[in-house]
């Protein structure tokens, strides 16, 4: 099955700078690469997703780039603000019965 | 407000007690599953329903038994549990099972101890 690793397991970083969280993936037929942000105590939530057509897609502050090639994709948060603080879970899906594969988590703390 | 909405919210539970966890979506979604988190881990898949069929089980111990008994709702009947069970059970959702894959909709989850 597939293999979804991330770092840092844990990220501390200024207000106003900018965090990257980094998975690698093991299966290349992975097709579709969510990631979600879990705040503590409530459910993940959807940030940002790519498609393995994609190189790369832009919401506001947050960024995710895929290399296909290298079997790996990042998350990018710029200008980090108080309330980006959660643990981001990156996850990749294997085209056979939508089955998420998640990485193991990054806590992200913003210093206000 | 969450579209997937899991009741009840605390479950506190004997190992020898029976108990359900609910879950339902109205937002047309053909696929909906159940998963484990425990403090600080990712969530681990234990059931996937596709169009009300279960289509799979991660090798759940049989003390877990999924039920959807209609396309907007899932149940989770728990019995004889152990207090390693005690967990975060989280619902979610998902259009269908069907390539190209479609994120997964979480609900609030359901907060379980085991005592």
């Amino acid at each position: 099955g597939e293999n979804v690793e991330q770092h840092p397991s844990t990220l501390s970083v200024q207000e106003g700078d900018s965090a990257v969280i980094k998975c690698t993936y093991s299966d290349s037929a992975s097709n579709y690469f969510p990631w979600y942000k879990q705040e503590l105590g409530k459910r993940p939530q959807l940030i940002i997703d790519i498609r393995s057509n994609v190189g790369e897609k832009k919401d506001q502050r947050i960024a995710v780039t895929l290399n296909k090639t290298a079997k790996h994709f990042s998350l990018h948060i710029t200008e980090t603000q108080p309330e980006d603080s959660a643990v981001y879970f990156c996850a990749a899906t294997s085209v056979s019965g939508n089955q998420f594969y998640f990485g193991t988590g990054t806590s992200l703390t913003v210093i206000p | 407000d969450t579209e997937v909405t899991q009741t009840p919210k605390h479950l506190v539970m004997g190992m020898t007690n029976k108990k359900s966890l609910k879950c339902e979506q109205h937002m047309g979604h053909r696929a909906m599953y159940w998963y484990k988190q425990k403090a600080k881990k990712p969530p681990e898949l234990m059931f996937v329903y596709s169009y009300e069929k279960l289509s799979i089980n991660e090798s759940v111990p049989s003390r877990f038994s999924p039920e959807c008994p209609n396309s907007s709702l899932l149940n989770l009947h728990l019995h004889a549990l152990q207090p390693e069970d005690s967990a975060l059970y989280l619902c979610a959702s998902s259009q269908t099972i069907r390539d190209p894959p479609t994120p997964l909709h979480f609900g609030n989850g359901t907060r379980l101890t085991v005592t």
